[in-house]
């Protein structure tokens, strides 16, 4: 089975310009989360959906930043404009229903970005 | 305070040792308890949950401590294939998981 699919891998890009990252998650998992990682925060939650709507996006760091999910088998992380400190690696995790707690996230692969 | 902590490491052990992970979690109410796995330039992986009796997979152990909010990884008989970071995670009952910084592993031969 495929698991969590991620695009770009990587992306590097200049200070100013958008930023669109991808994911699909697992078939039939109906929660989708979107983490950032870096060395000094670590993992940090950014927003997630269950059904295709945003439950929390708490964790989003500002306006500049914005999520959508158009359906069940796709969502996108927006960036506009892209900054330096946005340089991360960026983590798509889907995860079945009711088990969103904990233990059955599965994670994609992550996408590096660096914002030069 | 952060919500989880951990020291980040690293830490060196030789092939067949047995190493030892804490982690300290601040809200009480947290329900469940995990670790993950995470290698290195790779995505996290569930290790195992963290049960209030404890539990055993191999040749991992998790501890959990309500009263002091305390999780611990036990690792025996290292291996090199378990260098990686640890990652302890916390959720509270909720649908998110509160991660941990992670500790860094390293085997050598």
């Amino acid at each position: 089975d495929a698991g969590v699919i991620q695009s770009p891998r990587h992306e590097v890009t200049e200070m100013g310009q958008e930023v669109t990252l991808r994911c699909k998650p697992i078939s039939g998992h109906d929660y989708l989360f979107w983490y950032r990682q870096t060395m000094m925060r670590g993992l940090e939650l950014l927003i997630y959906f269950n059904n295709n709507v945003p439950i929390d996006d708490s964790g989003m760091p500002e306006d500049r930043f914005s999520a959508k999910m158009p359906n069940a088998s796709f969502s996108t992380l927006k960036i506009q404009p892209s900054e330096p400190r946005d340089s991360a690696v960026y983590f798509c995790a889907s995860s079945p229903r009711d088990r969103g707690r904990g233990e059955t996230q599965y994670f994609g692969p992550g996408t590096r970005l660096l914002v030069l | 305070r952060k919500e989880v902590e951990q020291d980040p490491g690293p830490f060196n052990v030789p092939e067949g040792a047995t190493v030892a992970f804490n982690c300290t979690y601040s809200n009480s109410a947290s329900q469940s308890f995990f670790w993950y796995r995470q290698d290195c330039r790779k995505e996290p992986k569930l290790l195992m949950s963290v049960y209030s009796s404890g539990n055993e997979d191999g040749r991992f152990t998790a501890q959990l401590n309500r009263a002091s909010q305390y999780i611990s990884l036990l690792i025996r008989d290292s291996k090199l294939s378990d260098s990686a970071t640890y990652l302890c995670v916390v959720n509270y009952n909720t649908d998110k998981l509160i991660f941990g910084t992670g500790t860094r592993l390293q085997v050598f031969p």
